[in-house]
């Protein structure tokens, strides 16, 4: 069965530094989001893309935040100038179309921000 | 109060019982969607109900959903230890491309 994948399971970084965070969706999806959950807290949602621009986004994702479709399978959640807040895990989703259809979450990446 | 709240937000029960678990939203949607999530893993889809939907099955699951209370339901039954883990309930509001999800229900099933 066709599943999203996310790299690393894990990071720790140092505040002030960037990550990259890295998604694989399911092939044939159109639709891709991230979220992020912090320890404890409810899923929250950060941003979705379609059609190689960003289609929605939350008040979270603000200008330390960016996503990229750079080739045909890799989504990537970039944070510029990490801060501790930014600790939780992030998980990736994608969907086949908007409305009505299943998103399909990977496994996260847990950042760890010192 | 935030869309999509379930109760019990803790729930224990003997293994082999039924667990209920419940939601409650604000606003319109287009359909509901129910995830486990065991401890610090990922989210795992269960099921999707439409909003033109009132019930629906899937193996162990019953899932209703009644759009005139805005409220949803998620019957697991004769329950087994690895049903253990936490389960949100997750809207997609009309007009809206996001989910929002719940702050969960910790379901542990006792052997």
């Amino acid at each position: 069965e066709p599943e999203v994948t996310q790299t690393p399971s894990h990071q720790v970084t140092q505040m002030g530094q960037e990550v990259i965070l890295r998604c694989v969706p399911i092939s044939n999806h159109l639709y891709f989001y991230w979220y992020r959950q912090i320890l404890g807290q409810k899923v929250e949602f950060l941003v979705s893309f379609y059609n190689n621009e960003i289609s929605e986004k939350s008040e979270i994702f603000d200008d330390q935040f960016s996503v990229e479709r750079p080739d045909g399978s890799n989504f990537t959640l970039k944070i510029r100038s990490t801060k501790l807040e930014d600790s939780a895990m992030y998980f990736c989703a994608s969907s086949a179309s908007r409305g009505q259809e299943t998103q399909y979450f990977g496994p996260g990446t847990r950042l760890l921000v010192l | 109060s935030q869309q999509g709240e379930e109760d019990p937000q803790a729930l224990s029960i003997q293994e082999g019982e039924n667990a209920t678990m419940n939601c409650s939203y604000k606003t319109s949607i287009n359909n509901l969607q129910w995830y486990r999530q065991n401890s610090g893993r990922g989210l795992v889809h269960l099921i999707l109900i439409r909003s033109n939907e009132r019930e629906k099955h899937s193996g162990r699951l019953r899932v209703t959903l009644d759009t005139s209370k805005k409220s949803s339901s998620l019957l697991i039954t004769a329950s087994r230890a690895a049903d253990t883990a936490s389960y949100f309930c997750a809207t997609d509001a009309i007009g809206a491309q996001k989910l929002v999800f719940g702050q969960g229900t910790r379901l542990t099933i006792n052997p």
